[in-house]
C-alpha cells in the first residue's frame, strides 16, 4: 500500500535552516509529482510546493518562494524540502502528499521556529 | 490566486441525519482540458488529511457511499447522507485547476 513517511522536523531558531525528507514506498515514486503541504497549529491546510515527477519543474507558494527548495531523489524514492531563512510563521506540521491532486498523505513532521 | 470559501465554519449534526458543506471558488474551476479539479478531504482529530472526493464527484477507494460530491463552475457541495460518529472532524475543499488552494475548513461535530 502507499506509504509516505516524513522526517527531519524539530526546533530551529528564526533565520535557521532545516531539511525535511519524505520516504515513499508502495508505488513507483518516479511516476508521480509530489507536494509539500503545511498546517500551522490549530489552523487549516496551506500548500507549500510541488515538484514534477522527473524533478524538471518546481512550483512554490508565494509565502516560501526564494526561501524553500523542493527536490527529489528518484533512486531513493525520497522527496526533500530544504527550508532556509525560517520565520516564526513557518511553524507547522509539514506533510508530503502524492500527485497534484494530493491523493495520499504522510503522517507529517512538526517544525517549530522559535528562539 | 483562487480563493476557496467554505460554509459553515462549524456544523453540529445529529447521528443518522444528513449534513451538507458548501465550497465556493473566486473563479470558475473548469480547466482548459474540460475537467473540474475540485476535491474534498477529511481530517479526523489527530490524523492526517484523507482525500474523499476528486474531480467534484468521484469517490476515492474505500470511501463510504454516504459521502457524495456535486457542483459545477464555482459552487460545490459535499453531502453526508447519514452522519456516523467516525465522520467527526474537519472537512476541506481544495482546487487544483489554477494552482492549488484549500478552503478554510468546516468542523463537523455531533450534537
Amino acid at each position: 500500500q502507499v506509504q509516505l513517511v516524513e522526517s527531519g522536523g524539530g526546533v530551529v531558531q528564526p533565520g535557521g535552516s532545516l531539511r525535511l525528507s519524505c520516504a515513499a514506498s508502495g508505488f513507483t515514486f518516479r511516476y508521480y509529482g509530489m507536494n509539500w503541504v503545511r498546517q500551522a497549529p490549530g489552523k487549516g491546510l496551506e500548500w507549500v510546493a510541488f515538484i514534477r515527477y522527473d524533478g524538471s519543474y518546481n512550483y512554490y507558494a508565494d509565502s516560501v518562494k526564494g526561501r524553500f527548495t523542493v527536490s527529489r531523489d528518484n533512486s531513493k524514492s525520497t522527496l526533500y524540502l530544504q527550508m532556509n531563512s525560517l520565520r516564526a510563521e513557518d511553524t507547522a506540521v509539514y506533510y508530503c502528499a502524492r500527485e497534484w491532486g494530493a491523493a495520499y498523505w504522510g503522517q507529517g513532521t512538526l517544525v517549530t521556529v522559535s528562539s | 490566486d483562487v480563493v476557496m470559501t467554505q460554509s459553515p465554519l462549524s456544523l453540529p449534526v445529529t447521528l443518522g441525519q444528513p449534513a451538507s458543506i458548501s465550497c465556493r471558488s473566486s473563479q470558475s474551476l473548469v480547466h482548459s482540458d474540460g475537467n473540474t479539479y475540485l476535491n474534498w478531504f477529511q481530517q479526523r482529530p489527530g490524523q492526517s488529511p484523507r482525500r474523499l472526493i476528486y474531480t467534484v464527484s468521484n469517490r476515492d477507494s474505500g470511501v463510504p457511499d454516504r459521502f457524495s460530491g456535486s457542483g459545477s463552475g464555482t459552487d460545490f457541495t459535499l453531502k453526508i447522507s447519514r452522519v456516523e460518529a467516525e465522520d467527526v472532524g474537519v472537512y476541506y475543499c481544495m482546487q487544483n485547476t489554477h494552482g492549488l488552494t484549500f478552503g478554510g475548513g468546516t468542523k463537523v461535530e455531533i450534537k
